[in-house]
This record gives C-alpha cells, sequence and structure tokens, in this order.
C-alpha cells in the first residue's frame, strides 16, 4: 500500500537552530514529491517539488532533497517566523490523487 | 499575482441548510480539486474536474457535489450539512498533474 509518514510529529527550535523533517514514502513508481507549509486557519502554501533522487531545491532558509526512499525539509538558521506545519506529499503511478503525510508542526522560539 | 481565490473565508450555516462555497483561480489551469481538512489532518479529496471530466473519490458522501460552469470557477455545494462536515475547505489548482497550488480556504461551521 502507498504511503507517506512525516517525522518528528512536531519539533520546537530555538531561533537560529538549524535542523530537517523528514519524509519517508513507500509507493510504485513515484510522479513527484511536494512539500507545502500551513500557517493555522489557511491553505497550504506550495514550497518545493522534487521528480527525482538526487534533485535538491533551495529558497531562502529551506532545502529540499530527495533519495529514493525520503525526502528531507533542511531549515538553516530558522527564524520565528517559519513557524507552521510542513506537509510533505506525493503523487505515485497513474494516480491523479495525492497521498499525503500527516505533517511536521514547527515551532521557532526567538 | 495569479492566483487561486475562495470565497468566503468563514461561513457558518445551520444543520440541514443546503451551502454553496466558491473557487476562482487566475492561473488558467485545467485541474480543479476540492479537499476537506480538519484539525490536525491532512487534506482529503473530495473530488476534481480534469478539464470538464468529473471524477468523485469513492468515499465522499453524496452530501457533497460540485459544479464546474467554466475553467476559471469551480463550486462546492453541500446539500443537507451536518455537525460532521464542520471543516476548512480547500480549492487547489493545477496544470495536467503538475504541482497543486491551494486557495486560502473556507472554514465551515455547522450550527
Amino acid at each position: 500500500e502507498d504511503q507517506v509518514t512525516q517525522s518528528p510529529e512536531a519539533l520546537r527550535l530555538q531561533e537560529g537552530e538549524s535542523s530537517s523533517l523528514n519524509c519517508s514514502y513507500t509507493v510504485s513508481g513515484l510522479r513527484g514529491l511536494f512539500w507545502y507549509r500551513q500557517d493555522p486557519g489557511k491553505g497550504p502554501e506550495f514550497l518545493f517539488t522534487l521528480y527525482s533522487a538526487g534533485e535538491e531545491k533551495e529558497k531562502e532558509r529551506l532545502k529540499a532533497t530527495l533519495t529514493k526512499k525520503e525526502s528531507f525539509l533542511h531549515i538553516t538558521a530558522p527564524k520565528p517566523e517559519d513557524s507552521a506545519t510542513y506537509l510533505c506529499a506525493v503523487r505515485a503511478g497513474n494516480n491523479r490523487k495525492l497521498i499525503w503525510g500527516l505533517g511536521t508542526s514547527l515551532a521557532v522560539n526567538p | 499575482d495569479a492566483m487561486v481565490i475562495q470565497n468566503p473565508r468563514y461561513q457558518v450555516t445551520q444543520f440541514g441548510k443546503p451551502v454553496t462555497l466558491s473557487c476562482s483561480q487566475t492561473l488558467n489551469h485545467n485541474v480543479m480539486y476540492w479537499y476537506q481538512q480538519k484539525s490536525s489532518q491532512a487534506p482529503k479529496l473530495l473530488f476534481h474536474y480534469y478539464d470538464k471530466d468529473f471524477n468523485n473519490e469513492a468515499d465522499t458522501p453524496d452530501n457533497f457535489q460540485s459544479r464546474r460552469p467554466n475553467t476559471s470557477f469551480c463550486f462546492l455545494d453541500i446539500r443537507s450539512p451536518g455537525l460532521g462536515d464542520a471543516a476548512m475547505y480547500l480549492c487547489a489548482t493545477s496544470r495536467d498533474l503538475e504541482t497543486q497550488y491551494f486557495g486560502p480556504g473556507t472554514r465551515l461551521l455547522v450550527l
């Protein structure tokens, strides 16, 4: 069964303390892995799309990487405004439907 | 800026009273999706339109219907809302099956 698992469920960091969020997946035929950021009461905001193992993408303090089994979202020197829930989703095979993880809730303390 | 717009942002309805949520987009994407999201859960796909082709998820209750009168607009109709339908409703769009872009959501409260 296709599955996406995110860890940790929650993470609390001090401002400036770098860390990584994990998204592991077991699917047949990866067609794309998507990272989103979601603030409370708002819709998910697109961050990155990764298609193949070895691919990396960066945006400001965030960097996403992909292997054949998992993706990492690295946060370098986070700021309080990076506090949000980070969601990972995967499209696989001929499915139009995304498979979602449950998210990592990140809190960055000043 | 190209975007996905949802109206209203907050909707209060009474138990059993029909409600319609709307979504519009300026991205000119051919696929539009409706999701339901409850607290601390991942978004749950209700249905999507691929061009004019309507695709309903097997576990979407019959109470939920959708209309897409043109490329830019899509509506979610809840015919007889129950207390369990209180949630955030998210509209998303994509070009074919590429990255999905979400609107800000409509928070539905059922009294």
